[in-house]
């Protein structure tokens, strides 16, 4: 079946420090990736996706390349923000009669001033 | 507008109660779910709906009743509430269900606190 792994967290770090979450995944097919986040007290809402192998998604300055070689969809960012702290979900969609996203366990950031 | 809207946004309620949660979507979507998020965070799938019909049930207790009036509701009753239902519920959506390119589309959640 389906699965992904995610470091665990939490994940601490000072504003403007780079930001890695790593992510694997086990999955049938040709699954498309996804990376959520919930900021506090809301929902989830998509951060960026990739479809196909090599495919590099990017959002709000995070970025993730789809690596079918390693099997890895790991987020990155530059320089985080404040505004930054929430909780990551790496998941994947293979499609068809699936009908669901498989979730990683979630990996909380706090970034400090 | 909220494209998926979820009430009520806070449940407190006594163990043994029978309480529902309702969800609506505005998006056009045929794919409607109910997720449960547990304390640590860790969210699990427990139904999907598509076009009112039931596609997937994730081992769920039968005291958990999803209803799907028509395509843009999917409301989940829970009966003989447990301490253990304790958690964030999400309400979900997407256009098709089965296409792995689409974007799930999440409402704000309901917190609900069994005592």
């Amino acid at each position: 079946g389906n699965s992904v792994t995610q470091m665990e967290g939490p994940v601490t770090l000072s504003e403007e420090a780079f930001l890695t979450i790593n992510c694997t995944y086990t999955a049938t097919g040709y699954p498309s990736l996804f990376w959520y986040v919930q900021y506090p007290g809301e929902g989830l809402q998509l951060l960026l996706k990739a479809t196909k192998a090599d495919d590099k998604g990017s959002n709000k300055g995070f970025e993730a390349t789809y690596r079918k070689e390693t099997t890895s969809f790991h987020l990155e960012k530059g320089s985080v923000q404040v505004s930054d702290s929430a909780v990551y979900f790496c998941a994947l969609h293979s499609g068809g009669s699936n009908y669901k996203l498989t979730f990683g366990k979630g990996t909380l950031l706090t970034v400090n001033p | 507008d909220t494209a998926v809207s979820q009430t009520p946004k806070y449940l407190v309620t006594q163990m043994g109660n029978d309480k529902s949660i309702k969800c609506e979507q505005n998006l056009g979507h045929d794919t409607m779910y109910w997720y449960k998020q547990d304390s640590k965070k860790f969210l699990k799938i427990m139904f999907s709906y598509n076009n009112k019909e039931l596609i997937i049930n994730e081992t769920v207790p039968n005291r958990f009743s999803p209803k799907s009036p028509d395509k843009a509701h999917l409301n989940l009753h829970i009966n003989s509430l447990e301490l253990g239902d304790s958690a964030v519920y999400f309400c979900a959506s997407s256009q098709d269900g089965t296409r792995n390119e689409e974007t799930q589309y999440f409402g704000p959640g309901t917190r609900l606190l069994v005592l």
